[in-house]
């Protein structure tokens, strides 16, 4: 079964308002989480990886002020998408990794807006 | 029974040494996507493809769709290739990872 979920699947919102993604590890605890954007036909882009208790690293390119990640336990990190646009309209995966455990991915959320 | 399954789980090879590694899956797919993560970093990206072969350096990436198989091929192997190696597929609605090929690519 899975080990890593996020909530929502899907979300659709009007633009301008922020939309929040939770990924949780569901059996283990997850010390290290990394969120991943795919936009439509090209394959994932690596956004920032976050670690329990500290602040996220982001990739170059990748505004932190708009993409906010909160790491704040070991089961449970949180992607914020703030003020989003159309152009954020894209498909959000996150995986997370803890101990010796091979790195888990999430199902995805795909996020419209409008 | 997981969506997509790799093979081998773990795999060591000499330098130069010709590396494949497997992938199986039981969905319908729109792409496959073939990732790779050195020690303590996130994924890369190698190969998206939704039919055919991609070759990229090294890397040879191949698909049968009829078969719902995949294979990447490594040539000439070097030390540096030591990663694990993932293979996914999206269905357009949600993505299914294999648990990864840990390569160890001894000099």
């Amino acid at each position: 079964g899975a080990v890593v979920s996020q909530h929502p699947s899907w979300v659709i919102c009007k633009s301008g308002t922020s939309v929040k993604i939770e990924c949780r590890s569901l059996d283990f605890q997850a010390t290290t989480m990394f969120w991943y954007r795919q936009f439509p036909k090209q394959s994932l882009m690596l956004m920032a990886t976050s670690n329990e208790g500290s602040k996220a690293t982001y990739e170059q390119g990748v505004e932190k002020d708009k993409f906010l990640i909160n790491h704040a336990s070991l089961t449970l990190s949180t992607l914020t998408v703030t003020s989003a646009h159309p152009e954020d309209s894209s498909f959000y995966i996150c995986s997370a990794r803890g101990g010796e455990r091979p790195q888990y991915f999430g199902p995805g959320t795909r996020l419209l807006v409008l | 029974k997981n969506e997509v399954e790799q093979s081998p789980q773990n795999l060591t090879a000499q330098e130069g040494e010709f590396i494949t590694i497997n992938c199986s899956y039981s969905v319908g797919i729109s792409a496959l996507h073939w990732l790779q993560q050195h020690p303590g970093g996130g994924i890369v990206s190698l190969f998206m493809l939704s039919s055919g072969k991609k070759k990229h350096g090294r890397l040879i990436a191949t698909i049968n769709i009829q078969e719902k198989h995949s294979s990447l091929h490594i040539t000439a192997s070097h030390p540096r290739d030591s990663a694990v190696y993932i293979c996914a597929v999206s269905t357009g609605n949600q993505f299914y990872f294999g648990t990864g090929t840990s390569l160890t690519v001894i000099p």
